[in-house]
């Protein structure tokens, strides 16, 4: 089946526009994950949703990063007027349900200008 | 707080070489996961294996193999008779049962495989 897929998958923004980043997660999961990615850095979490609740948002850097996942399946990452220190890849994860294995996308990598 | 510690930046081996990719981990929880994951160049994440803290068995899956000591909080991960198609970076991974439910990574080794 398919697996979890990522929109754009690259996105160049000047710095101070709004970006919106989309995950598919794969069909009939449950938990959907976003993490932030610095180069030659582990991913960190950012937030993750249990079908549409956002159960933790804690890895949010700031009050510019807003995540949502309204009908339980298809989330979005908005960052508002971006900053410099936004560049790096966003990968999604979903999994059928915590602590199950997670599967990830291949990511969107953001470049701000 | 959770932690995972990957000590080795980058290895680099000559194919049909053995490795062993070390990984140590911090948890207050007594339940917890463990995982390994490879990204190749292409960036996308890939999946190898989940441990629970209560499965203390070695597993072995083709020519890969994990050795997981709780008493080092030790989950080390190895490769027999390396391929160039295992250069990667290689993350290990925790998550836990009461704590938060995302995977806290380490910072990944490098692997290279020369031929």
């Amino acid at each position: 089946g398919a697996g979890v897929s990522q929109s754009p998958r690259y996105k160049v923004a000047k710095r101070g526009q709004d970006v919106a980043l989309r995950c598919d997660p794969i069909s009939g999961h449950v938990s959907l994950f976003w993490y932030q990615q610095a180069l030659g850095q582990g991913p960190e979490f950012l937030t993750y949703f249990q079908n549409e609740a956002q159960l933790d948002k804690s890895g949010l850097p700031s009050d510019r990063f807003f995540a949502e996942r309204p009908e339980g399946s298809v989330s979005t990452l908005k960052i508002q007027r971006t900053q410099q220190e936004d560049s790096a890849v966003y990968l999604c994860a979903s999994s059928l349900i915590t602590p199950h294995e997670q599967y990830f996308g291949p990511g969107t990598r953001l470049t701000v200008t | 707080a959770q932690k995972v510690t990957q000590a080795q930046t980058e290895i680099s081996v000559v194919e049909k070489e053995d490795v062993t990719l070390d990984c140590v981990y911090e948890t207050r929880d007594t339940t917890y996961y463990l995982f390994w994951y490879k990204q190749p160049p292409s960036g996308e994440l890939v999946f190898l294996i989940r441990r629970n803290s209560f499965d203390e068995q070695n597993e072995i899956s083709g020519r890969y193999s994990w050795n997981f000591q709780k008493s080092t909080s030790s989950f080390n991960f190895t490769i027999t008779a390396s391929q160039v198609v295992d250069s990667a970076v290689y993350f290990c991974a925790l998550s836990e049962e009461a704590g938060r439910r995302a995977l806290t990574f380490g910072s990944g080794t490098r692997l290279q495989v020369q031929p």
